[in-house]
This record gives C-alpha cells, sequence and structure tokens, in this order.
C-alpha cells in the first residue's frame, strides 16, 4: 500500500543529544514536509521540500536540520540547539500538481520525541 | 502571525445535533482551503476541501462553506456522531504561490456525547 511511514513512533532524546526523525514515502510525491504539534499550537512549519536536494525553512526551523537526497526521504534532525524540543512530530507529502488540481496532503502517524 | 484563525478551541454537540465549526483567514491570495480531521497520536486525515470559485462542497454528512467577503468559513457535520470526536484543523493553500504549502489553524477539539 501507498502512505507515509515515519520512524520511530516514541523516541526519548538525553539533553544535548541530536536525534533524526525518519519520514519514508511511496507516493511518488515531489513535496515533503515537517511539522511540529503543541497543545494548543495547532501545526506549525518546520522545513519543507518541494524538490529532491532543495528544501526551505519553515516558520520554527531554528534547532532543526533537514536533507533531501532521495524523492522518497524527507529525515528530520533534532540537534541539541533546539531548546524545547519535546512534541508530537508529523512528516507529510503532496504531488507538486497540488496547486492545480487541488490534490492534497498527506500525513504520516506521527512520532513522539519526550527529552529525558 | 497567525493566517488562519480557529477561534474555537473546543465545542460540545450532542449525538444527532449539528456541529458547526468556524475558520478565519487573513490571507486574500487564498483559494483552496481543506478540513482535516486529527485523533490523539495520528496523523491528521484529510476530510474535505474547497476551492474559492465556490461557495459550498458537500460529501455526506460534512459540507463546508465559503464566504470570500468575509474571509470566513465553515465546516458543518449532520448528524454529529460519537466518532466525530476528534481535533478539526482548517488549512489554506495559495495555489499561485510557488512555495505550495499549506497554512493551518490551531484546531478545534470536536466532542459529540450520546
Amino acid at each position: 500500500d501507498g502512505g507515509i511511514t515515519q520512524s520511530p513512533k516514541y523516541l526519548f532524546r538525553k539533553e544535548g543529544q541530536n536525534v533524526t526523525l525518519s519520514c519514508e514515502q511511496n507516493l511518488n510525491h515531489d513535496a515533503m514536509y515537517w511539522y511540529r504539534q503543541d497543545p494548543g499550537q495547532g501545526l506549525r512549519l518546520i522545513y519543507y521540500s518541494q524538490i529532491v536536494n532543495d528544501f526551505q525553512k519553515g516558520d520554527i526551523a531554528e534547532g532543526y536540520s533537514v536533507s533531501r537526497e532521495k524523492k522518497e526521504s524527507f529525515p528530520l534532525t533534532v540537534t541539541s540547539a533546539q531548546k524545547n524540543p519535546t512534541a508530537f512530530y508529523l512528516c507529510a507529502s503532496a504531488p507538486t500538481t497540488v496547486r492545480r488540481s487541488g490534490n492534497t496532503i498527506y500525513f504520516g502517524e506521527g512520532s513522539w520525541l519526550t527529552v529525558v | 502571525d497567525q493566517q488562519v484563525k480557529q477561534n474555537s478551541p473546543s465545542l460540545s454537540v450532542q449525538e444527532g445535533r449539528i456541529s458547526i465549526l468556524n475558520c478565519d483567514y487573513t490571507n486574500s491570495m487564498f483559494d483552496y482551503f481543506l478540513w482535516y480531521k486529527k485523533y490523539p497520536a495520528e496523523g491528521p486525515t484529510f476530510l474535505i476541501s474547497i476551492s474559492s470559485i465556490k461557495d459550498k462542497n458537500e460529501d455526506g454528512r460534512f459540507t463546508v462553506f465559503l464566504n470570500k467577503s468575509a474571509k470566513h468559513l465553515s465546516l458543518h457535520i449532520v448528524p454529529s456522531q460519537p466518532g466525530d470526536s476528534a481535533v478539526y484543523f482548517c488549512a489554506a493553500f495559495d495555489r499561485g504561490s510557488t512555495l505550495g504549502r499549506l497554512y493551518f489553524g490551531r484546531g478545534t477539539q470536536l466532542t459529540v456525547w450520546p
């Protein structure tokens, strides 16, 4: 089945550590996104990528880094510079034709990151 | 600055009645709007959308209304069911933008009680 796979579902990080969240999609989508959800904050955009080897900062990119070496993969690294990383992280993808056809963005199941 | 606003963080409705969730936006360039439903610890799932050339779109129990002059849209669920209890996010899109990103509201927690 086509879809978006995020791993791990739950991750614990010690203070000062970098951690990487995986996101893989087999929908042949060009665009991929990372969102963060905090209680009462809705979905805030961290980074997004419209094409391989290119990505842009979203609204809350500080303390995060991404790479887009393959169309199917868009890993997110939460660095030690991120002061409050405990949150629910959502990866999403969309076809670039979404602008014309009105297709929608599809989300993965999310990853919980907790700092201990 | 929040370009998509959902001013009601929660809504409680009795089963069988109508649920009305509201959303306002500030960017006049937005021309496509979507509603997503989200259960705890899961990713949001697409519910219904509407283009700015329409003022209403219906899909089963779900209807979205768009008032462009007021920059306001609403999602109606009739009849409401307990399984509809979830967080609902409104999202907006500028299809003319090269950036291709969605802007989300903060969500409304809908609780449908028996």
